[in-house]
């Protein structure tokens, strides 16, 4: 069973808007999430992460939120580039070194 | 430095072939995973190791999946016999050792059609 989920298969969204990427867990033992952002052909890189002591955490564009109590975390990317147009997977873990990761949401930014 | 290197890049075969797909970690790196992305599952774990030793392999579909790490530069996943519904994206990925989280680096990946 899914115990990492994005429900959203694709996004588009224009270019210099904001764009808002969806996951949902269904373990409360995770304490420590990421977002790995892959290319095609390429393997996916790690993009940001934040704790479960935290429920905000921003890196330029890229914030992401948790809220643990519904236990769902979002990535914001403002404002948004074509470059960023990428399948963005979230991970979450409870031991540090297994992490569970969803399906992936494909965004695509438009010039 | 070189990041996680996996080879082949791409492999296409036929069903009931034996598969091998191989993976080399970073550099230091302790810790190595075997993953499978698909479109209905993403990225599914399927083994890890630590320190050359298998910690989790509860996701390896079926005994016709073994993987092992002969050294902390060298691990292989073999498929035996291979089936059309293992067609996927193979990524292997490593972290460096550590006592927290630590984000894992991903090789390219190999994509494998069974016919």
């Amino acid at each position: 069973d899914q115990q990492v989920k994005q429900n959203s298969p694709s996004l588009s969204v224009q270019e210099g808007r904001i764009s808002i990427l969806n996951c949902d867990y269904t373990n409360s033992m995770f304490d420590y999430f990421l977002w790995y952002k892959k290319y095609p052909a390429e393997g996916p890189t790690f993009l940001i992460s934040i704790s479960s002591i935290k429920d905000k955490n921003e890196d330029g564009r890229f914030t992401v939120f948790l809220n643990k109590s519904a236990k769902h975390l979002s990535l914001h990317i403002v404002p948004s580039q074509p470059g960023d147009s990428a399948v963005y997977f979230c991970a979450a873990s409870a031991t540090g070194n297994q992490f569970y990761f969803g399906t992936g949401t494909s965004l695509t930014v438009i010039p | 430095d070189a990041g996680v290197i996996q080879s082949p890049r791409h492999e296409v075969t036929e069903m009931g072939q034996e598969v091998t797909l191989r993976c080399k970690p970073i550099s230091g790196h302790n810790s190595l995973f075997w993953y499978r992305q698909t479109m209905m599952r993403g990225l599914e774990l399927l083994i890890y190791f630590n320190n050359n030793v298998p910690i989790d392999d509860s996701g390896m579909p079926e005994d016709r999946f073994s993987a092992k790490m002969p050294n902390a530069s060298f691990s292989t996943l073999k498929i035996q016999p291979s089936e059309p519904r293992d067609s996927a994206v193979y990524f292997c990925a490593s972290s460096p050792p550590s006592g927290s989280y630590n984000e894992q680096f991903f090789g390219p990946g190999t994509r494998l059609t069974v016919l």
